[in-house]
């Protein structure tokens, strides 16, 4: 089944620094990659995805890329703000087998003020 | 948040005890799943509902027992469970659960489960 890998486990930058946390999935036949937030005492909440069939996707600060080849995507935070700290999980599922999501271990960001 | 609730926000439990999570959703959707998030694991899908229907329950114990009565609710009934079932608990919905666009999974504020 599909396994996916998240580096790093924890992310500490400058307020306005950009962040980028990546991740590496087993499965080629996986098209479907979101990312998730996760704030302290909340369920995590979607703030970005991407379909195989593109390369990059861009929401105001916000982007994330997909190399299918090497099988990797990543998230790219930029001019980061103290409100971004927060838990991000990436996720990848297989639209054609199982349809399960699954889970990346995690990145603890912190923005320092 | 207010799209998937999920009640009670903290439980505490025996493990002799009979407790059971409720979530529901507001959005209309018609999946709606259970996943286990415990302390340095990656989110583990427990059971997913499609229009009701159980479509998947990935290898999780029977003293967990979910009920779907309607695509708006989903519980999960806890019975002599074990003290490593502890976890926060997150209950999700979808529109839909067929590999389309409509798949987005919205989360709910989940259940801290402690079990003594």
């Amino acid at each position: 089944g599909e396994n996916v890998e998240q580096h790093p486990s924890t992310l500490s930058v400058q307020e306005g620094d950009s962040a980028v946390i990546k991740c590496t999935y087993s499965d080629s036949a996986s098209n479907y990659f979101p990312w998730y937030k996760q704030e302290l005492g909340k369920g995590p909440q979607l703030i970005i995805d991407i379909r195989s069939n593109v390369g990059e996707k861009k929401d105001q600060r916000i982007a994330v890329t997909l190399n299918k080849t090497a099988k990797h995507f990543s998230l790219h935070i930029t001019e980061t703000q103290p409100e971004d700290s927060a838990v991000y999980f990436c996720a990848a599922r297989d639209l054609q087998g199982a349809q399960k999501l699954v889970f990346g271990q995690g990145t603890r960001l912190t923005i320092n003020p | 948040e207010t799209g998937v609730t999920q009640t009670p926000r903290h439980l505490v439990m025996g493990m002799t005890n009979k407790k059971s999570l409720k979530c529901e959703q507001h959005l209309g959707h018609n999946a709606m799943y259970w996943y286990k998030q415990s302390a340095k694991k990656p989110l583990e899908l427990m059971f997913v509902y499609n229009f009701k229907e159980q479509t998947e329950n990935n290898s999780v114990p029977s003293r967990f027992s979910p009920e779907c009565p309607n695509s708006s609710h989903l519980f999960l009934h806890l019975h002599t469970l074990q003290p490593e079932d502890s976890a926060l608990y997150l209950c999700a919905s979808s529109q839909d659960f067929g590999g389309g666009a409509a798949d987005t999974q919205y989360f709910g504020p989940g259940t801290r489960l402690t079990v003594l």
